[in-house]
This record gives structure tokens, C-alpha cells and sequence, in this order.
């Protein structure tokens, strides 16, 4: 079955640790997207990249960073300056990325800090 | 900036009991209106687009409609499997270079008793 895979399901972050969530589609989208949920807020667009070897910042990029070195993966880092990285955080594609298109999405990885 | 306002944030229903969920948007020049029904831990999924006013699309037991100003969710006779949190989001101007860039709502938590 097409779909999105995103692991670990849990992660725990210890104090001035990078941690990498894994991303991986099987959809052939070309478009992909990194959201984080917190309690009480709506998704927030952390980065999206619309083809390989290129990215864009979203709304709250600053201590985070992506690579897209393949269509079907996109990992996201979580350094260790963003200091409230506690969050649900959820990978989506669509088709091509252009406006229109539904998202798909991950089950999400929750990340917490120790 | 695009804005989206749910409500209410939570609703509590008997089955059988009819309601509607609501969505309040300001955007400048909607693209598209979404609603997705994420349950807990798990990623958002899919339920309907919206792109103009007048636009109603219908899902068993959930009928989706909007105007220039908000959308509404329709739950007719609905069943405890019915619970979960549903997510409205819109897309607005295009980001520079493309992108399927969407502001979401907080949700509307809908729990289904016997």
C-alpha cells in the first residue's frame, strides 16, 4: 500500500542533542512537508521542498533543518537551538505541490525532551 | 495574514443526534478550503476540498459547505466511530516559487456517545 512512513513513533531529546526524524514516501509525490502540532494550536509549516535538492523555509523554520537528497525521503533535524522542540511532528506530500492539492500525511513522531 | 477560527473547540453528542462543525476564514483570494479528521496520535486524513462559495461535497455522513466567510461540516445521525478531532485549513496566495502552503484551525474535538 502507497503511504507515508515516519519514524520513530516516540523520541526523547536530551539537552543540547540533535535528533532526525525519518520521512519516507512510496506515493511518487513530488511535494513534500514538515508541520509541528502543539496542544491548543493549529499545524504550523515548519519547511516544505517542492522537488529534489531544494527546500523552503516555512513559517517557524529557526532550529530546524531539511535535506531532500531523494524524492521519496525527507528527514528533518531538530537542533539543539530550537529550545522548545517538545511537539507532534507530522511529514505530508502532495502530487506536485501546487496550490489545490490535498495533503497526505504521516502518523506523526512525538517528541519530547528529557 | 490567512486566519482560520473553529468552533466549537469541543462537542459532545448522542448518536443520532445531528450538528454542525464550523470554520471561519479570512484569506486573501482562497485557493482551496480542506477539512481532515485526525484521530488521536495518528495523522490528519483527508476528507473534503472546498475551492468556492456555493461549493458542498457530501461523505456518508458528513456534508461539507462554504461560503465566502466560512464553511460548515454537517454530521447527520452520527456513530461513536465518528469521534475525533476535525482540522479546517485554507490555502490563500501562493508563496513565491509555488507551494501548497496551509493555515490551519485548532479543530473542533466531536465525541459520539451511546
Amino acid at each position: 500500500d502507497g503511504g507515508i512512513t515516519q519514524s520513530p513513533k516516540y523520541l526523547f531529546r536530551k539537552e543540547g542533542q540533535n535528533v532526525t526524524l525519518s520521512c519516507e514516501q512510496n506515493l511518487n509525490h513530488d511535494a513534500m512537508y514538515w508541520y509541528r502540532q502543539d496542544p491548543g494550536q493549529g499545524l504550523r509549516l515548519i519547511y516544505y521542498s517542492q522537488i529534489v535538492n531544494d527546500f523552503q523555509k516555512g513559517d517557524i523554520a529557526e532550529g530546524y533543518s531539511v535535506s531532500r537528497e531523494k524524492k521519496e525521503s525527507f528527514p528533518l533535524t531538530v537542533t539543539s537551538a530550537q529550545k522548545n522542540p517538545t511537539a507532534f511532528y507530522l511529514c505530508a506530500s502532495s502530487s506536485t505541490g501546487r496550490y489545490g492539492e490535498k495533503l497526505f500525511f504521516g502518523s506523526g513522531t512525538q517528541l519530547s525532551v528529557l | 495574514e490567512d486566519q482560520v477560527t473553529q468552533s466549537p473547540e469541543a462537542l459532545r453528542l448522542q448518536e443520532g443526534e445531528s450538528s454542525s462543525l464550523n470554520c471561519s476564514y479570512t484569506v486573501s483570494g482562497l485557493r482551496g478550503l480542506f477539512w481532515y479528521r485526525q484521530d488521536p496520535g495518528k495523522g490528519p486524513e483527508f476528507l473534503f476540498t472546498l475551492y468556492s462559495a456555493g461549493e458542498e461535497k457530501e461523505k456518508e455522513r458528513l456534508k461539507a459547505t462554504l461560503t465566502k466567510k466560512e464553511s460548515f461540516l454537517h454530521i447527520t445521525a452520527p456513530k461513536p466511530e465518528d469521534s475525533a478531532t476535525y482540522l479546517c485549513a485554507v490555502q490563500g496566495n501562493i508563496l513565491t516559487g509555488g507551494g501548497n502552503k496551509l493555515t490551519f484551525g485548532t479543530g473542533t474535538q466531536l465525541k459520539v456517545e451511546l
